[in-house]
């Protein structure tokens, strides 16, 4: 089987920098995407990574190290829309499975 | 491009009672995934198709279904209806073998 595990909850300060962690378990890799979802809102996608390292869109940024099953998401000089729920998502096969989420807060 | 579309955005059943929902993926998309999404529990994959056939399905009873038209549109369908199948039913869209899933708005499904 398979199952994600990333952090139910995260607060951070607006201007701030967030790291949300996830680890995976599957029977087959591919790669971890990263998904952001606002309250009432359809998850979109943010990021894939199938190799180890960092990807950098923007303010935001994924690692993967396979050899980990670890990956996170990083987001800079946080803004108050950024206020929403983070999902790890992995590919195994032709299903994509996605961790819980993890609920991000943001301070003024 | 249009995007992922689903019918009904809200609906109220009963229980015991059956539901259809419908989901039109973005041109070009044959493959279709459902989810369902609770509080605290995330997405959990209800099943996939790709060209009229179920390639997956996640841990749910048989009361839960879903087919693909040939042009690509998915429906769901909920029989017997338990308080418990509230939700947000969600369908993504995307290409065979991609990584990136197109969201649909959702269905927000309360039984009562």
């Amino acid at each position: 089987g398979q199952s994600l595990e990333q952090p139910s909850e995260v607060t951070a300060v607006e201007g701030a920098i967030v790291q949300i962690n996830c680890t995976y378990q599957t029977s087959g890799f591919y790669g971890l995407s990263w998904y952001q979802q606002h309250d009432g809102g359809a998850p979109t996608f943010l990021s894939y990574n199938a190799l180890d390292g960092l990807e950098e869109t923007g303010r935001f940024s994924s690692f993967l190290s396979r050899s980990d099953s670890y990956g996170y998401l990083l987001l800079q000089e946080l803004q108050m829309k950024d206020s929403a729920s983070y999902f790890c998502a992995v590919r195994e096969g032709d299903k994509i499975i996605f961790g819980k989420g993890t609920r991000l807060h943001i301070l003024p | 491009k249009a995007g992922v579309t689903q019918t009904p955005r809200y609906l109220i059943k009963t229980r015991g009672q059956q539901v259809t929902l419908s989901c039109s993926p973005i041109s070009g998309h044959r493959s279709v995934s459902w989810y369902q999404q609770t509080p605290g529990q995330g997405l959990q994959f209800l099943f996939e198709y790709f060209s009229e056939t179920q390639r997956n399905k996640g841990n749910f009873p048989g009361r839960f279904s879903g087919r693909q038209f040939s042009n690509s549109r998915s429906e769901m369908n909920v029989s017997t209806l338990e308080l418990g199948d509230s939700a947000l039913y969600l369908c993504a869209s995307g290409l065979a073998g991609g990584d990136e899933q197109y969201f649909g708005p959702g269905t927000r499904l309360t039984v009562t």
